[in-house]
């Protein structure tokens, strides 16, 4: 099973900064990584797949860069509904495994 | 619009059994695979069964292997996961969702699954 592994687990930003947030992978999952977004008492959304394709309708401040087993989520600029906690999955191989989450608190 | 409705949650005892469904409209489910994914209190998400288009397709994680069973009836619109010999460490809220190419589309509300005596 293919383990992802998200860092950091909390990133405290101040609205209106950008964040980075990490995910690797312990073997090459190629660019089939997606990233969701969750937030308090709703189900996941999904954000990007392919590594670095925005689903419809996710704002263009969220992008993804990475191959292989480093990849990066990016929100550009912080806006209040942003703060959320962030998933990774990967969906190279069976089982999909997700990673443990990040969680974007307000600083 | 998508909508994923699940149901048959409850409580059970270490040992029983229960199935859940899923009820999909608001797009084509026969073109559709199909996914349950389980988060437990204070972990993370697990994927826990698929199944393809026609049901030809299915696979179990390895932690539900011999015990749960994935399946679909596409003139319902349904999708079910039939659970059997269930452990503690099955609670968790389960999710029925969409899957395209690998990634989630859609995901349900969920449902919660307690296994305790």
């Amino acid at each position: 099973e293919i383990v992802m592994t998200q860092s950091p687990a909390t990133l405290s930003v101040s609205p209106g900064e950008r964040a980075a947030l990490s995910c690797r992978a312990s073997q090459s999952v190629s660019i089939n990584l997606a990233w969701y977004q969750r937030k308090p008492g709703q189900a996941p959304r999904l954000l990007i797949y392919g590594a670095s394709t925005r689903a419809t309708g996710v704002p263009a401040r969220f992008s993804g860069s990475g191959s292989g087993t480093e990849f990066t989520l990016t929100i550009s600029s912080l806006q209040s509904e942003d703060f959320a906690v962030y998933y990774c999955q990967q969906y190279d191989n069976w089982p999909r495994t997700f990673g443990q989450g990040t969680k974007v608190e307000i600083k | 619009q998508v909508q994923l409705v699940e149901s048959g949650g409850g409580l059970v005892k270490p040992g029983g059994s229960l199935r859940l469904s899923c009820g999909a409209s608001g797009f084509t489910f026969s073109d559709y695979y199909m996914s349950w994914i389980r988060q437990a209190p204070g972990k993370g998400l697990e994927w826990v069964s698929y199944i393809g288009p026609s049901g030809g397709t299915i696979f179990h994680a390895d932690s539900v292997k011999g015990r749960f069973t994935i399946s679909r009836d596409n003139a319902k619109n349904s999708l079910y996961l039939q659970m059997d010999s269930l452990r503690a460490e099955d609670t968790a809220v389960y999710y029925c969702a969409t899957e395209r190419g690998g990634w989630i589309d859609d995901w349900g509300q969920g449902t919660l699954v307690t296994v305790s005596s």
